[in-house]
């Protein structure tokens, strides 16, 4: 089926560390995925981070990238240097732009950033 | 700048009592919408969309219903609330990417 499996949280760093939180998919009925980090800071609504909806290609923002990894169907999240600021729950997420527009999202993994 | 807005922001119900969740969008016409639940420690999952008025697709089957009755506005409803309705329900609606709603967070007793 399709799904989307990530790290499980918590995961703890300190601050000005690298992180990788990793994100795995299957897509067996999307004729082209596309990708997505969505983040839910404390207290505010699930917002967008970045996206990729071509295979191959990186997305950025905030200091955070993700590339679309069609041949090992990988996804992870990457930042070489995390703030405290940082410190949220990351949902990757596998979306379906067919007939319904579909998204199937991780489990969620929540970061905590110490100073 | 297209807004969305849902209500309640939190729901104490009994089980067996009925629910209703709203959810508006301003700003944009026509819009996709959808219904989205998380148990507390569990995944995101959609359980409803719309791509126009009058028009509900289920996705997954958790004893809840949906409705458009307006272009803007989506609600989800049930007649007898059960423990396990228990979570967060996200409403969203969609270009290439979709935008939440803030959430409504509802306990079951």
């Amino acid at each position: 089926g399709d799904s989307v499996t990530q790290t499980e949280g918590p995961v703890t760093v300190s601050e000005s560390e690298s992180l990788i939180i990793n994100c795995t998919y299957s897509a067996t009925s999307i004729a082209y995925p596309n990708l997505f980090w969505y983040v839910r800071y404390p207290g505010e609504g699930l917002q967008l981070l970045l996206k990729v909806i071509t295979a191959g290609q990186k997305g950025s923002s905030r200091g955070f990238e993700a590339t679309y990894n069609k041949e090992t169907t990988s996804f992870h999240l990457q930042k070489a240097s995390v703030q405290e600021s940082d410190s949220a729950v990351y949902y990757c997420a596998l979306g379906d732009w067919g007939s319904n527009n579909r998204i199937f999202f991780g489990d969620g993994t929540q970061l905590v950033v110490k100073p | 700048a297209q807004t969305i807005h849902q209500w309640p922001v939190a729901e104490i119900k009994a089980v067996g009592s009925p629910l209703s969740l709203g959810c508006t969008i301003k700003g944009k016409s026509s819009p996709n919408l959808y219904w989205y639940w998380q148990a507390t420690g569990g995944t995101l999952q959609q359980l409803f969309y719309s791509i126009t008025v009058g028009q509900v697709e289920s996705v997954v089957q958790l004893n809840l219903s949906a409705s458009r009755p307006k272009d803007d506005q989506f609600i989800l409803s049930t007649e007898k609330l059960l423990l396990s309705h228990s979570g967060f329900y996200l409403c969203a609606w969609s270009l290439s990417e979709q935008f939440f709603g803030p959430g409504t967070r509802l306990t079951v007793l």
